[in-house]
Order: structure tokens, then C-alpha cells, then sequence
């Protein structure tokens, strides 16, 4: 079965730096990556997905990079504000009848003002 | 627009007892469904998945199992709960666009 494995556990940046949060998979099937976002006792909610016909896309300040050939894809912050702070998690699922999303261990990421 | 709800929200049990948690959604049709579990502090592990009414897919070994009795109803029950059950259990939805929305959870702690 597919395997998701996530970096850093987490992750500390100032206001207004970037963030960095990357990931990979096991499975070549799979083809379809969304990033989540968990606020502290909170639902995930899903904060911008990829598939694997494309190599990059980008919201405001949020852009995801997946490379294919390397099974690893990313999610990068800009600008980073406090509201960014939380547990993001990765996700790999290969869509058939349905997607069974494996994910990532997420990253805490904590934004200091 | 779509919802989806689970109750409860929050559940104290004893070890052995019985489990039922409900997820419900509201706004759509035929959509795929699916129950996670996220221990503290760590990622969520898919359990259970349904295409359809009566449909099932057990992704994890355990003692828990799930029914789709009606098209928007997917329930996650136990027999017995064990210590190791303990955690925040997720349902989300899908239809046709491999993007799934969780609903708000129901935290469960077995004492």
C-alpha cells in the first residue's frame, strides 16, 4: 500500500517568512495530493490539492510542487501571518471507485510574531 | 451546498461497552464516504470506506465495523471498546472529485 512520509515534524518561522513543508510517497499510482490544514481540536479542512498532470499551482500565498519522477511534492507559504499556525497535513491517494487518502504524520507550524 | 454532521461530539465510555457514532450528509447524492481516526497528536488512518448503501470497505483490521444503511448515513460501531479506541474519529464525503470534506468529529475517550 501506498506510504506518505512527512517533513518537519515541526516547524517554527517568523512573521512574514516562508514555510516549507515537504513530502513522499511510495506508491506511482498515485495521483492525486492535497495538503490540509487542523486548527487545535478543529476538523481538517482542505487548503489547496494537486494532481498528477500538473507540476505546480498556486493560491495567494499558498503553492504546492509535485515532481513525479521524484515521488515527492511540497507546500509552500508565503508571507507567513500568526492565522498560519497549526498542524498541516499531506495526503497520497490514487482515484479509482474511490480515494482512500494516506496521510502524512503532519507539521506543527508555529508563526512568531 | 453540501453539510455534513456527526454526533456526537464528544463520548466517555467504559472499556467493553458498546459504539455507535453517526455521520450524516446533507446536499448531495451517492457520495463516497469514509471514517478516520486521528490518535493525539498524530496523523489520521483511514478505517472504513462505502461506495454505496450496504457497500463496505475495512481498511484496518480491528474491533469496529461500519454500515451505510441509507445514502447519506454512514455509521462506525463497536461491540466491545477497547482501551486503544480512544481518539478523534473523523467521517468525510466525496463525489466524483477525489477532493473529501470532513465533517467536525467525535471525540471518544475509553476509560
Amino acid at each position: 500500500g501506498e506510504n506518505v512520509e512527512q517533513h518537519p515534524s515541526t516547524l517554527s518561522v517568523q512573521e512574514g517568512d516562508s514555510a516549507v513543508i515537504k513530502c513522499t510517497y511510495s506508491d506511482s499510482a498515485s495521483n492525486y495530493f492535497p495538503w490540509y490544514k487542523q486548527e487545535l481540536g478543529k476538523r481538517p479542512q482542505l487548503i489547496i490539492d494537486i494532481r498528477s498532470n500538473v507540476g505546480e499551482k498556486k493560491d495567494q500565498r499558498i503553492a504546492v510542487t509535485l515532481n513525479k519522477t521524484a515521488k515527492h511534492f511540497s507546500l509552500h507559504i508565503t508571507e507567513t501571518q500568526p492565522e498560519d499556525s497549526a498542524v498541516y497535513f499531506c495526503a497520497a491517494s490514487y482515484t479509482g471507485t474511490a480515494s482512500k487518502l494516506t496521510f502524512g504524520t503532519g507539521t506543527r507550524l508555529q508563526v512568531t510574531l | 451546498s453540501q453539510t455534513i454532521h456527526q454526533w456526537p461530539a464528544t463520548l466517555v465510555q467504559p472499556v467493553g461497552s458498546p459504539l455507535s457514532l453517526e455521520c450524516t450528509v446533507e446536499g448531495t447524492s451517492n457520495p463516497n464516504l469514509y471514517w478516520y481516526r486521528q490518535a493525539a497528536g498524530r496523523g489520521l488512518q483511514l478505517l472504513f470506506y462505502s461506495v454505496g448503501i450496504g457497500q463496505i470497505s475495512s481498511e484496518v483490521p480491528q474491533n469496529l465495523s461500519a454500515s451505510r444503511p441509507q445514502d447519506r448515513q454512514f455509521i462506525l460501531s463497536s461491540k466491545k471498546l477497547l482501551l486503544s479506541d480512544s481518539g478523534f474519529y473523523l467521517c468525510a464525503w466525496e463525489r466524483g472529485s477525489e477532493t473529501q470534506y470532513f465533517g467536525p468529529g467525535t471525540r471518544l475517550l475509553v476509560l
